[in-house]
């Protein structure tokens, strides 16, 4: 049992080049977020889903676009990479409210 | 809107020792509570969690919380740490019976355990 699997592990971008990060959960959670966490910034909601081909803006939703057009994946796109958008992003699911977070390891991504 | 304080971005404590990593939050609403530990380079997992019923949480690894209602806080803590225990935590506050379920994040404490 997997649980939730992110690709890649690490990146480097060069400003204004694009990107998809892939996540995947095995758990047939309904809902998926990606976050991204910044030092002393805690974790930030970017995008979230609550079913197959829906999306919703969270707190920091620019720069960035979502799919979901399958349960199991949610993408996260950057379609100009900027210097800001440096960070650890980490995907998570969830089954039902009040259930806890299901975390991947997370992407390391450089933009220089 | 909800939101989450952390109040101490840093706690140094001895092995052995009791300790005590703070969290409030402010909603208007009713409100689920969680703690997550983050191990350097992996995602975070779940502490512990309430919903409802009694105050008093347990968690894995010897965590416990107590929700304070009227205070709007959520304090973690351990009678006695292990180095083990090194790790960034992170209160989280989830909205009851919003849409979406989104959950809010502290901007964490790192607890440093020396020996």
């Amino acid at each position: 049992n997997a649980g939730v699997t992110q690709t890649p592990k690490f990146r480097v971008l060069k400003t204004g080049q694009s990107m998809t990060l892939l996540c995947a959960q095995d758990m047939n959670h309904e809902y998926m977020y990606w976050y991204r966490q910044d030092p002393g910034m805690g974790l930030r909601l970017i995008h979230y889903s609550v079913g197959e081909g829906t999306t919703a803006k969270g707190e920091v939703p620019d720069g960035y676009n979502v799919s979901r057009l399958k349960k199991q994946n949610f993408l996260l796109g950057l379609e100009s990479a900027a210097p800001s958008q440096t960070s650890v992003y980490f995907c998570a699911s969830r089954s039902q409210e009040g259930s806890p977070l299901h975390f991947g390891n997370g992407t390391r991504l450089t933009v220089t | 809107a909800q939101s989450v304080t952390q109040l101490d971005s840093q706690v140094p404590v001895f092995e052995e020792a009791p300790v005590e990593l703070r969290c409030n939050y402010s909603s208007s609403v009713s409100v689920y509570l969680f703690w997550y530990v983050q191990y350097p380079n992996q995602g975070l997992q779940l502490l512990l969690k309430y919903l409802s019923g009694s105050t008093l949480v347990k968690g894995i690894n010897g965590f416990e919380a107590e929700f304070n209602k009227s205070q709007t806080s959520f304090h973690l803590r351990k009678p006695s740490v292990h180095i083990s225990d090194t790790a960034e935590y992170f209160c989280a506050v989830s909205r009851a019976n919003t849409g979406g379920f989104k959950t809010i994040f502290g901007a964490g404490t790192r607890l440093f355990v020396k020996a």
